[in-house]
C-alpha cells in the first residue's frame, strides 16, 4: 500500500514570495490534515479536511495561508506572502476514519521542509 | 486546555540499556494517547496507541507504554535499545470532539555504541 506522498521535499524561498505544497493521501482515506512543525517543536495542526470539506482550520493563519482539497483526494497548501517565521516542515497526514469515529490513526507523509530567507 | 508535556528534550542511553521516555498530559476527559517516532528526514510513524482497556499497550519495534490515569502519564519504554532507535519521539493526545492531535515538543533519543 502506497503511503502519503508529498512534494516538493525541500523548498527555499525569499520572504514575501509565495509557495505551494502538494499532498496525495493514502487511497480511500477520507480525512486529510496539514501540520506545521517548527524546529524543536511538535507538529501543530493547521487544517483538517473531511473529504473536500474543512473540519477545523482554527489555527490556520488565513491572511497568508490557504488550503484546498479538490474532489476530496489531493490537497494543496499555499503560503502567500511567506514570512521568515514560516520556516518549518509541513507535514501532511491522512486517516481512514470518518468524523465522529474516535479510533483514528493518522499516517504521515515525509514532509516538505520550507526555508524562508 | 489540552496539552502534552515531554519533560526531557534529549536522552542519551547506551545500546542494550533500557529506555523510558516520559509523557504527561492535561485533558478534560478520557484521553486517546499516541506515541510517534520521527527519524531524520522522515515523517512520523505510529509506535503505539491507547484508546481503552488494558493500560499496558504493546507497539512495534519492541516498544510498550503504560497509561496511568492517576499520574496523567503515558510513558514509553523499551527493555533494550538498539542503535537504530535513535530518533525523535513524540507523545500526542487526541481530544474527543475531533481528530486533532496535540503533540508534545518531542524527546530526541541518542544511542551510545
Amino acid at each position: 500500500e502506497a503511503g502519503v506522498a508529498q512534494s516538493p521535499r525541500y523548498k527555499i524561498i525569499e520572504k514575501r514570495q509565495s509557495v505551494a505544497f502538494w499532498c496525495n493521501p493514502i487511497s480511500g482515506h477520507a480525512t486529510l490534515y496539514w501540520y506545521q512543525q517548527i524546529l524543536g517543536q511538535g507538529p501543530k495542526l493547521l487544517i483538517q479536511f473531511q473529504n473536500n470539506g474543512v473540519v477545523d482550520d482554527s489555527q490556520l493563519p488565513k491572511d497568508r495561508f490557504s488550503a484546498e482539497r479538490l474532489k476530496g483526494v489531493d490537497s494543496t497548501l499555499k503560503i502567500q506572502p511567506a514570512k521568515l517565521e514560516d520556516s518549518a516542515v509541513y507535514l501532511c497526514a491522512s486517516s481512514l476514519a470518518t468524523f465522529g469515529q474516535r479510533e483514528n490513526e493518522q499516517f504521515f507523509g515525509p514532509g516538505t521542509r520550507l526555508t524562508v530567507l | 486546555a489540552q496539552s502534552v508535556t515531554q519533560p526531557d528534550i534529549h536522552i542519551t542511553v547506551s545500546e542494550g540499556a533500557s529506555l523510558e521516555l516520559r509523557c504527561n498530559y492535561s485533558y478534560g476527559a478520557t484521553p486517546y494517547l499516541f506515541w510517534y517516532v520521527q527519524s531524520p528526514g522522515q515523517g512520523l510513524q505510529l509506535l503505539l496507541k491507547y484508546f481503552s482497556g488494558d493500560t499496558l499497550v504493546q507497539g512495534i519495534k519492541g516498544f510498550e507504554a503504560e497509561f496511568k490515569r492517576s499520574q496523567s502519564s503515558f510513558n514509553l519504554r523499551k527493555p533494550s535499545v538498539h542503535w537504530s532507535d535513535a530518533a525523535e519521539y513524540f507523545c500526542a493526545v487526541g481530544p474527543d470532539s475531533s481528530y486533532k492531535l496535540i503533540f508534545g515538543s518531542g524527546t530526541r533519543l541518542l544511542v551510545r555504541p
